[in-house]
């Protein structure tokens, strides 16, 4: 079976400083994707970087890069230069591209962000 | 811009009593989804579509039906509401923009409160 973990509840970064919320999975598929969605206190989901399993680098979108370590499985979203604005709940999630398009999510990290 | 609706954005009802959520997407986007978004659980799938009257159950479908019967509109039916299904109702549709992967995209989400 499919599963997403994302160990830490709730994280602080000072502003202007870099953080990473860690992701790990688990899948027997062969081909997959992964995501990284943010959830601000007004509640919409927003996406914010897409990884492939087949991806030679490691995915980046403006300050976000996704630190991709198939062996590990693992898929930890990096932001760097930390803003107010980025404090918000953060949830990893994964999708097999080989069969259905369900997609599995993690229960998220509540990151804070400090002036 | 997904063009996702969802309705009623709030609603408060009594145990026992039906209810139906509609989610609403201008384009013709093949796959939609509904999540429930509770503490500490992330983003659970209720049910999922693949076409007009194509669906497919998913972790925590009890209790829940869905119906298909347009491209741009998915409905979720509580048919006798509990209290265990107070939560936050995600619609969520998954396309591919140019050159990129199917990615998901989400409504804005309806806050419902069984009492």
């Amino acid at each position: 079976a499919q599963k997403i973990t994302q160990t830490q509840p709730g994280m602080f970064v000072q502003e202007k400083e870099a953080v990473t919320l860690d992701c790990t999975y688990d899948t027997s598929d062969p081909s997959y994707g992964l995501f990284w969605y943010k959830q601000p206190s007004s509640g919409e989901m927003i996406f914010l970087i897409y990884q492939g399993s087949y991806d030679q680098q490691n995915a980046t979108e403006g300050r976000y890069s996704l630190n991709f370590q198939k062996a590990r499985k693992s898929a930890n979203l990096v932001i760097s230069a930390s803003q107010l604005g980025d404090s918000a709940m953060y949830f990893c999630a994964m999708r097999s591209t080989s069969g259905t398009y369900k997609y599995i999510f993690g229960t998220g990290t509540r990151l804070k962000v400090l002036a | 811009d997904a063009g996702i609706t969802q309705s009623p954005r709030h609603k408060v009802t009594e145990t026992g009593t039906p209810v139906t959520l509609r989610c609403h997407q201008t384009e013709n986007h093949r796959y939609m989804y509904w999540y429930r978004q509770d503490p500490g659980h992330g983003l659970r799938l209720i049910h999922y579509s693949y076409g007009v009257k194509d669906t497919d159950k998913g972790e925590v479908s009890d209790g829940y039906s869905v119906s298909r019967s347009k491209t741009e509109d998915f409905l979720l039916t509580l048919e006798s509401a509990t209290s265990s299904q107070t939560s936050v109702y995600f619609c969520a549709i998954s396309y591919s923009t140019s050159g990129g992967t199917d990615t998901q995209y989400f409504g804005p989400g309806t806050r419902l409160t069984v009492l």
